[in-house]
C-alpha cells in the first residue's frame, strides 16, 4: 500500500446508475487529485483540490462530480455515464498543490455498460 | 500549455541489457521532471526525479538525464531484470503547476 487507498478496486455500472468512487490518504498531504487513465493516452488530470478547495476542473463533464470533505478524503460521484467513460480512475495526493511528490492509489477500474 | 511526448511506446530488451526511454517537453519554464513506474494492477509510483538545476541524477541501476537546451530528458535503466517490466511514464511541471504526463512506454525484459 502506498498510503493512498481507493475503493472499490473494480466497478461495473449501467448508464443510468449513480455510484461513487472513494479515495483516502494517510500521508498528511494537503492536495488531492483525480486522474483518468485510458489505453494509449496520457494520464488526464480531472480535478485538483488544495486544502479542501477545488482549484482546477479540467473541462470535465458534469456527469463527474467531485467532493472533498476534508484533506484526507476525496470522492468522485458518477451519474449517467457513457461507455467511453470506462477507464482506470486514479487518485493521487501531494504535500502541496503542484508537481512534486505525487503518491498514487491503485485506482478504480470502471466499466460502463 | 505544457505538452510532453514520450518514445518509444513499447520497448523489449534482453535481461542484462540497458533500456532508454526519451521524453521531450514544450514549455521551457518547466523545472521538475519525474519518472513513474506502473506495474499491472497498481497505480504509478515515483522512481526518480530531476530538477532543472542539475543535468543528471543516478539511483543504483536507474539514471535520468536532462538537456534543458533541447528540452529533452531520458530514463536509463542498466542491467535490466524481469521485475523491471512495467509501463514507465515521464512527466513535467513548473513550480506549483500540475504534472503533465507522457503517453507511457511499455518495457518488457525477457529472461
Amino acid at each position: 500500500e502506498t498510503g493512498v487507498t481507493q475503493t472499490p478496486r473494480h466497478l461495473v455500472m449501467g448508464m443510468t446508475n449513480k455510484k461513487s468512487l472513494k479515495c483516502e490518504q494517510h500521508l498528511g498531504h494537503n492536495a488531492m487529485y483525480w486522474y483518468k487513465q485510458s489505453a494509449k493516452k496520457p494520464l488526464e488530470l480531472m480535478f485538483v483540490y488544495n486544502f479542501k478547495e477545488q482549484t482546477e476542473n479540467n473541462s470535465v463533464p458534469s456527469r463527474f462530480s467531485p467532493e472533498c470533505p476534508n484533506s484526507s478524503h476525496l470522492f468522485l460521484h458518477l451519474h449517467t455515464l457513457q461507455p467511453e467513460d470506462s477507464a482506470l480512475y486514479l487518485c493521487a495526493s501531494s504535500q502541496e498543490a503542484g508537481g512534486d511528490g505525487y503518491t498514487f492509489g491503485s485506482g478504480t477500474r470502471l466499466t460502463v455498460v | 500549455g505544457e505538452n510532453v511526448e514520450q518514445h518509444p511506446s513499447t520497448l523489449s530488451v534482453q535481461e542484462g541489457d540497458s533500456a532508454v526511454i526519451k521524453c521531450t517537453y514544450s514549455d521551457s519554464a518547466s523545472n521538475y521532471f519525474p519518472w513513474y513506474k506502473q506495474e499491472l494492477g497498481k497505480g504509478p509510483q515515483l522512481i526518480i526525479d530531476i530538477r532543472s538545476n542539475v543535468g543528471e541524477k543516478k539511483d543504483q541501476r536507474i539514471a535520468v538525464t536532462l538537456n534543458k537546451t533541447a528540452k529533452h530528458f531520458s530514463l536509463h535503466i542498466t542491467e535490466t531484470q524481469p521485475e523491471d517490466s512495467a509501463v514507465y511514464f515521464c512527466a513535467a511541471s513548473m513550480d506549483t503547476d500540475k504534472l503533465i504526463f507522457g503517453t507511457g512506454t511499455r518495457l518488457q525484459v525477457f529472461p
